[in-house]
This record gives structure tokens, C-alpha cells and sequence, in this order.
């Protein structure tokens, strides 16, 4: 595609459900970043994949989070037994190689558990 | 780990004028320093970057500056416009092949551009 893609835009969740957020990067793109927005807040860093594998996971908030990547292309963040302070705009960005300085970032997913 | 200020987080100019806005990081291997604009309910946007072997540059009315010894970065909007208006985030990272390019984000600048 043109753009990061991430799916679905808006999730709003029970408070305890597990939910599942895509992400599509750009086509060839091996670097895949999710990051988190709180309201009013700056994004913070979550988990960085090279191809498939996370050699950097530092910033996944507890152990109810993780993300996989598939066929060095999408990427799925779960969260488990989400919390009301889950909720937050989740950003996904690729860029062309890990050592690549741009990141392109997709439209984010709104995520409010209540 | 790295850590980054950013201030202030609100700014309201009037139109023609220029705004700052300036950032403070932690870590002294941090190289690489990107200004992202994000609109009200869109994604962020790349608007300009600058890496630790430069001290300024420069993109038609945006402008960045960099100061290693202090730790600090700036940027500058000139002849600002309506739709300047927007919040801006400051970033920093250490960009690394093995850790890829994690940025560290301040907390942000909303910019209001009165006409």
C-alpha cells in the first residue's frame, strides 16, 4: 500500500477483554516500531521488530502486552485483560531498515476500554 | 535511558510571527533528532530532522538547531501561518542497526497561529 495501515481505527473494549491491533507497514519496510499516545501525552516507545524478530522489547508496559510479526509484514499487538489506563491512540511506523532514520507512522488506533 | 523536555508545551503566536520551540535530551550518544507535526486526529508527520554531525538546518521557513555540548535542540518557524498550527513533538535516538531507531518523544508543543 501507499501508507502504514493500521486496523481497526476505533476499538472500544470491556474492561478484562483481549484485543487484537494490525498493523500493515510499507511494502519492503524491515523496521516495524509500535508506540503508545496517551491523551495529551507524547508517544512512548513499545516494541521495535526487525523482519520478524523483537530485538528490543524494553518498552512493552507488562507482560498483558505482546506483538508478533509475520512474514516481515504485519504486525499484530495483543493486549490481554486490558485496564481503563490502556486506553490510548496505539501508533504503529516502519521504516526501510533498522538503521534508517525516517519512520513513517500510520493513522494509530484508538483504543478505550471501558 | 534517554530522556527528552520539551518546552513550552503551549504556544500561541500571531500570524507572520516566527515560533521556538526547544527540547532538552539526557544522553550524550543520542544522534539523530526528527521534529514531527501531528494535526488533530492525524498521524505525525516528519517535518524536519537533524543528526549529530550538524549544527542547523534549514528548510524553507523551518529551521533546526542543534547544540551537543548542552544537549539541547530548537526549532524555528518563521513567517508562521494558520495552518502551522498543529502540536509538534521533539525526538531523540541513538540509531543503531542492532536496536534499530527507537525514538524517545518529548511531551509536546501545541502551536496556535491566530490570524
Amino acid at each position: 500500500g501507499a501508507g502504514v495501515s493500521q486496523s481497526p481505527s476505533n476499538k472500544v473494549t470491556e474492561k478484562g477483554k483481549d484485543v487484537e491491533l494490525r498493523c500493515d507497514p510499507i511494502s519492503g519496510h524491515t523496521a516495524l516500531y509500535w508506540y503508545r499516545q496517551s491523551l495529551g501525552q507524547g508517544l512512548e516507545f513499545l516494541i521495535y521488530f526487525q523482519g520478524n524478530s523483537a530485538p528490543d522489547k524494553s518498552g512493552l508496559p507488562s507482560d498483558r502486552f505482546s506483538a508478533e510479526r509475520t512474514g516481515g509484514s504485519v504486525s499484530t499487538l495483543t493486549i490481554q485483560r486490558t485496564q481503563q489506563e490502556d486506553s490510548a491512540v496505539y501508533l504503529c511506523a516502519s521504516s526501510p531498515q533498522g538503521h534508517s532514520t525516517e519512520a513513517f507512522f500510520g493513522q494509530g488506533t484508538r483504543l478505550t476500554v471501558v | 535511558g534517554e530522556n527528552v523536555e520539551q518546552h513550552p508545551s503551549t504556544l500561541s503566536v500571531q500570524e507572520g510571527d516566527s515560533a521556538v520551540i526547544k527540547c532538552t535530551y539526557s544522553d550524550s550518544a543520542s544522534n539523530y533528532f526528527p521534529w514531527y507535526k501531528q494535526e488533530l486526529g492525524k498521524r505525525p508527520q516528519l517535518i524536519i530532522d537533524i543528526r549529530s554531525n550538524v549544527g542547523e538546518k534549514k528548510d524553507q521557513r523551518i529551521a533546526v538547531t542543534l547544540n551537543k555540548t548542552a544537549k539541547h535542540f530548537s526549532l524555528h518557524i518563521t513567517e508562521t501561518q494558520p495552518e502551522d498550527s498543529a502540536v509538534y513533538f521533539c525526538a531523540a535516538s541513538k540509531v543503531e542497526m542492532e536496536y534499530g531507531n527507537k525514538l524517545v518523544f518529548g511531551a509536546g508543543t501545541i502551536l496556535r497561529v491566530k490570524s
